[in-house]
């Protein structure tokens, strides 16, 4: 159980173009999913936490026009990069809680999304 | 400001010895510790943690000590096993106004050689 899904897995873009990317958890549900970034050799950095039915709080130094997040449902959340250039390219990775456990910090991380823009 | 530290990018361990990986945090507000584990390419996957009350967990050949006076924590892996090489990131659970989060350290790569 306790399984976390993204997709794409990889993608390529131009620069200038948009891109979605979705977390899904497949066997739970999760009211709260969190959007990580992360550079060769570097952390996870935490970009921002998606809550679902309301607005996603972003990390200080996030640009919330530019990285638009999205979580529909108890199950489904998305991270859309806007006008995307070079910069932008890097590893995407969610994570999950399971609702309705005592918050230990455990989280669920779905396969990450490689996204390289050209 | 870097609030988990893993100051070893990489360690190497033979098969069967112990691996020692560290890690040091300067906030006294977290409230549980954690490790995960990651292989190239994929998300990482949780693998022990340890309450801020505690000083000691166990799971099978990994264990977790804490030393809350030196702001220092460190998993021991025995025996070692090549399948245990990858990356080992430390993270340390905050619970705040705004909502809980969890902080990562940098990870320390891990190399078991048979």
């Amino acid at each position: 159980g306790a399984v976390v899904s993204q997709h794409p897995s990889w993608v390529i873009c131009k620069s200038g173009t948009s891109v979605k990317i979705e977390c899904r958890s497949l066997d739970f549900q999760a009211t709260t999913m969190f959007w990580y970034r992360q550079f060769p050799k570097q952390s996870l950095m935490l970009m921002a936490t998606s809550n679902e039915g309301s607005k996603a709080t972003y990390e200080q130094g996030v640009e919330k026009d530019k990285f638009l997040i999205n979580h529909a449902s108890l199950t489904l959340s998305t991270l859309t990069v806007t006008s995307a250039h070079p910069e932008d390219s890097s590893f995407y990775i969610c994570s999950a809680r399971i609702q309705g456990r005592v918050d230990t910090g455990e989280l669920f991380f779905g396969e990450g999304s490689r996204l390289t823009v050209l | 400001d870097q609030q988990v530290k893993q100051n070893s990018p990489s360690l190497s361990v033979q098969e069967g010895r112990i691996s020692i990986l560290n890690c040091d945090y300067t906030n006294s507000m977290f409230d549980y510790f954690l490790w995960y584990k990651k292989y190239p390419a994929e998300g990482p996957t949780f693998l022990i943690s340890i309450s801020s009350i505690k000083d000691k967990n166990e799971d099978g050949r990994f264990t977790v000590f804490l030393n809350k006076s030196a702001k220092h924590l460190s998993l021991h892996i025995v025996p070692s096993q090549p399948g245990d090489s990858a990356v080992y990131f430390c993270a340390a659970h905050a619970r705040l106004e705004y909502g809980n989060k969890l902080v990562f350290g940098a990870g320390t790569i891990l190399r078991v050689k048979s």
